[in-house]
């Protein structure tokens, strides 16, 4: 199983950028790393999904480094609405059982004005 | 739009009693599964299908049921041996497809034992 680490929690301020880092030093080949977004008493919704290098889409970025043993997820002059739980999953979605895909207890980003 | 609902948004059941949760989905994904999240924690999962009439368990089944009768829907079943159901639960679904995106979510069902 692909285990990650990321911080429990996260403080910044509006306008500023945000890094989370996750840590998967288990890693397998054919793993993706994904990240997905929580809000209270919502379920999680998809932010971005990447392989190695650098993935980009309007609301995030995601770093990559080559050994993929951990990942960094990028966002830009965040602002209130960015409070949330971000959850970083690592694992082969389409093809592994889901057992096999692991939530952990995520990082809680708490924006102030 | 094609997406997910759970239903119903709030539950309450008394000691002893049984209840259903449903899901419905209208995306075609072939795999869906059940999660229940706690206060403050992340998600587990109870049980998981990827085909229809066939089903896994998660890591905390115990006192749970559920059914995959028809692709759309994946209802789960909190029975009274379940000791402690208070709890947010999410439903998801995938598909195979290694372009797709992972897990899309249902807006959760939270059930309060009374």
């Amino acid at each position: 199983l692909a285990k990650t680490t990321q911080p429990i929690s996260m403080d910044s301020y509006e306008g500023q950028e945000v890094n989370i880092t996750c840590s998967h030093n288990n890693i397998a080949t054919n793993d993706y790393i994904t990240w997905y977004q929580q809000f209270p008493s919502q379920g999680p919704r998809f932010i971005i999904q990447g392989y190695k290098t650098k993935v980009t889409n309007e609301v995030a970025s995601l770093f990559i480094p080559a050994d993929r043993k951990s990942s960094t997820l990028s966002l830009p002059r965040v602002s209130l609405s960015d409070t949330a739980v971000y959850y970083c999953l690592v694992g082969d979605i389409a093809h592994s059982s889901a057992s096999k895909i692991i939530f952990g207890s995520g990082t809680r980003l708490s924006i102030r004005p | 739009d094609g997406g997910i609902t759970q239903s119903p948004k709030y539950l309450f059941r008394k000691e002893g009693q049984n209840v259903t949760l449903s899901c419905e989905q209208n995306l075609n994904h072939d795999a869906m599964y059940w999660y229940r999240q706690d206060p403050g924690q992340g998600l587990r999962l109870i049980y998981y299908s990827q085909i229809v009439n066939d089903f896994q368990k998660g890591d905390i089944a115990e006192g749970y049921s559920v059914s995959r009768e028809k692709k759309e829907s994946f209802p789960l079943t909190v029975t009274s041996a379940q000791k402690n159901p208070t709890a947010f639960y999410l439903c998801a679904s995938s598909s195979g497809d290694t372009s797709g995106y992972g897990y899309t979510f249902g807006s959760g069902t939270r059930l309060t034992v009374v």
